[in-house]
């Protein structure tokens, strides 16, 4: 069945420095890829969609400049976390659509914590 | 509006039932999800219902889809220890990303 993999799937790193996350869809064409949060014991928390080759849509109250969404190819969406600070430590987790009628099938996650 | 509702924890015992419920609101619905997520992890999709079915049978789960109640529920037969984790009901309209319930948290006691 239709696979999507996220990389990594834990990082530890310094307050200021920058982090990217990476959404394969590994044997379908995702024409649209979300990227959700999640904090401990709560919901997936949606904060953008990336649809290929146009720039993401955030929802309202996440920075778009501190997260920054690049959706270059049908296969890859990438996350970036700009200078990032203890509060951006969460579960970050993505998930891909195909068609349209199709469901939406999510990586396995991405533990971010800044120190 | 979308708003989708579940129940925050159930206990069973091994080798019971295991019942989650889900009401959602947005009635043009396409599709409605059930993942699984275990500590640490991403969400694994377990099974989903096209709106216009009222059942959908796979293995151990049970999917029961009252469209005029917008209830919706998934029954695990048999229930195992390996079933402990948190179930999410999703519902999605084709417009925009799925719209996820709190999650209920299922204990499994042996």
């Amino acid at each position: 069945g239709a696979v999507v993999s996220q990389h990594p799937s834990w990082v530890i790193c310094k307050s200021g420095t920058s982090v990217k996350i990476e959404c394969r869809s590994l044997d379908f064409q995702a024409t649209t890829m979300f990227w959700y949060r999640q904090f401990p014991k709560q919901s997936l928390m949606l904060m953008a969609t990336s649809n290929e080759g146009s720039k993401a849509t955030y929802e309202q109250g996440v920075e778009k400049d501190k997260f920054l969404i690049n959706h270059a190819s049908l296969t890859l969406s990438t996350l970036t976390v700009t200078s990032a600070h203890p509060e951006d430590s969460s579960f970050y987790i993505c998930s891909a659509k195909g068609l349209s009628n199709q469901p939406q099938h999510f990586g396995d996650g991405t533990r971010l914590s800044i120190l | 509006g979308e708003d989708v509702e579940q129940s925050l924890f159930l206990s069973v015992r091994e080798g019971d039932s295991s019942v989650i419920n889900c009401t959602y609101t947005d009635s043009s619905s396409t599709y409605l999800y059930w993942y699984k997520q275990e500590p640490g992890a991403g969400l694994q999709l377990l099974t989903y219902i096209f709106s216009n079915m009222d059942m959908k049978q796979d293995q151990r789960l049970t999917v029961l889809l009252n469209k005029k109640d917008k209830h919706l529920s998934l029954r695990i037969a048999d229930t195992q220890t390996g079933d402990s984790a948190i179930y999410f009901c999703a519902e999605d309209t084709g417009r925009r990303a799925l719209t996820f319930g709190s999650g209920t948290r299922l204990q499994v006691q042996p």
